[in-house]
């Protein structure tokens, strides 16, 4: 399985701090994905990180990639109270029909 | 953008019924689609590979007669849970993907299975 691991498995902040959430995985990839999930919906995306890529930015995201490590990291800056949700990383899987593996998940608190 | 759609979010129903839940791709046309499970504050596990005009694939230790997948078309695919039992109740979630195989993957909703 290619599943990954994210820690820490929960996490508790206030408002405007900043949230790091860390994943590991187990083979090579072609790239790695953050995603995130409010309680009981789906899964929304949130960005993509190629393996030949180290770092990459969208709004008070940043995501790191160490292939060499087999991790990624997801930073939120300036966090909210709407930033409270479960998130997850995936990695793709060619043996399925390029289906995602998904790991076991943050789960992220943001106080007011 | 790309909106998946599920149906039904919340499903209750008795031991030895049967239940079939719908994904749809309402904007684009997917040849794949992918059914996940969920249980309470873990993971998504894939089930199954769905495959338009095929065979669904399907994963280790998933039964397909009990899982049944129909990918008629390019926009809908569904999941049938067939003599549903308690074991069975959890968070089915479907997912499909616009562009090409490197491209992020679209997630319905989540239908709430619950078996009494």
């Amino acid at each position: 399985s290619q599943q990954g691991e994210e820690d820490p498995q929960a996490l508790s902040i206030q408002e405007g701090e900043n949230a790091t959430m860390n994943c590991s995985y187990k083979t090579s990839i072609n790239n790695l994905q953050w995603y995130r999930q409010n309680s009981g919906r789906g899964l929304v995306h949130l960005i993509l990180i190629r393996s030949n890529e180290r770092e990459k930015h969208s709004g008070r995201l940043r995501v790191t990639l160490d292939t060499s490590k087999k991790s990624s990291s997801l930073l939120i800056t300036a966090s909210r109270a709407a930033d409270t949700a479960s998130y997850f990383c995936a990695t793709d899987r060619s043996n399925s029909g390029y289906a995602l593996n998904f790991g076991k998940g943050t789960s992220l608190l943001v106080t007011p | 953008g790309a909106v998946v759609s599920q149906h039904p979010s919340r499903v209750i129903c008795k031991s030895g019924t049967s239940v079939k839940i719908e994904c749809r791709s309402l904007d684009f046309q997917a040849t794949t689609m992918f059914w996940y499970r969920q249980f309470p504050k873990q993971s998504l596990m894939l089930m199954a590979t769905s495959n338009e005009g095929s065979k669904a694939t399907y994963e280790q230790g998933v039964e397909k007669d009990k899982f049944l997948i129909n990918h008629a078309s390019l926009t809908l695919s569904t999941l049938t849970v067939t003599s549903a039992h308690p074991e069975d109740s959890s968070f089915y979630i479907c997912s499909a993907r616009r562009g090409a195989n490197n491209s992020p993957l679209h997630f319905g909703n989540g239908t709430r299975l619950t078996v009494t």
